[in-house]
């Protein structure tokens, strides 16, 4: 039982390319998230997925695209990356949504040049 | 969502309880409180929760004052690994599922 799994764990982008961050989980959860944490600072939700089919903006949104592919993934998307989402994404999960005790991954450091 | 309030940092030694306060003066009725930990950048663990009734389980204890306006996470045998970010969060279940997580407390255990 993995938990939640993102990938990758490091990637450097040059400004203007894009990527997209993998998530899944094998909690059998229906809820998904996507935070971001700069240094120092607590964490901000980027989109949400209530459940499969559904996806949701959260507080800071602007500059990425999610998708719920199924149950158990959610990717995050940077179209053309910019200095300023160097950042650590983390992405969670839980049960139901809403729910206030998610689980996890170990995040993802990216570095746009 | 009421606002929480912690010390920026404490220091416990090893093997001893760990006691991490957290105000949160004007919680309402309808508000837990949360505790999560962020250990040296990994992902934020859940800890425990509580809305008025002591809470335990295998990895601490929640004490929250009769008036609700505070709290103590207790880690009862505070080990090396425990050194980590603890946060404090207060929340109305049924809001939108966003955590917000404040500054938090840094507890460094020592041997």
């Amino acid at each position: 039982n993995a938990g939640v799994t993102q990938t990758p764990k490091f990637q450097v982008l040059k400004t203007g390319q894009s990527m997209t961050l993998q998530c899944a989980q094998d909690m059998n959860h229906n809820s998904m998230y996507w935070y971001r944490q700069d240094p120092g600072m607590g964490l901000r939700l980027i989109y949400y997925s209530a459940s499969e089919g559904t996806t949701d903006k959260g507080e800071v949104p602007n500059g990425y695209n999610v998708s719920r592919l199924n149950k158990r993934e959610f990717s995050l998307r940077l179209e053309s990356a910019a200095p300023s989402q160097t950042s650590v994404y983390f992405c969670a999960s839980s049960e139901l949504y809403p729910q206030e005790t998610q689980y996890f991954g170990p995040g993802t450091r990216l570095l746009v040049l | 969502d009421a606002k929480t309030t912690q010390p920026t940092s404490m220091d416990c030694a090893e093997g001893r309880a760990a006691n991490l306060p957290c105000n949160h003066s004007t919680i309402s009725g309808n508000e837990y409180v949360y505790w999560y930990r962020q250990i040296h950048s990994q992902g934020p663990q859940y800890i425990i929760h509580g809305l008025k009734n002591n809470e335990t389980n295998e990895m601490a204890s929640l004490i929250i004052t009769e008036d609700r306006k505070s709290s103590t996470l207790i880690l009862p045998h505070a080990t090396l690994r425990d050194t980590a970010v603890y946060y404090c969060i207060v929340r109305a279940s049924g809001n939108t599922g966003k955590l917000i997580f404040g500054q938090g407390t840094t507890l460094q255990v020592k041997p």
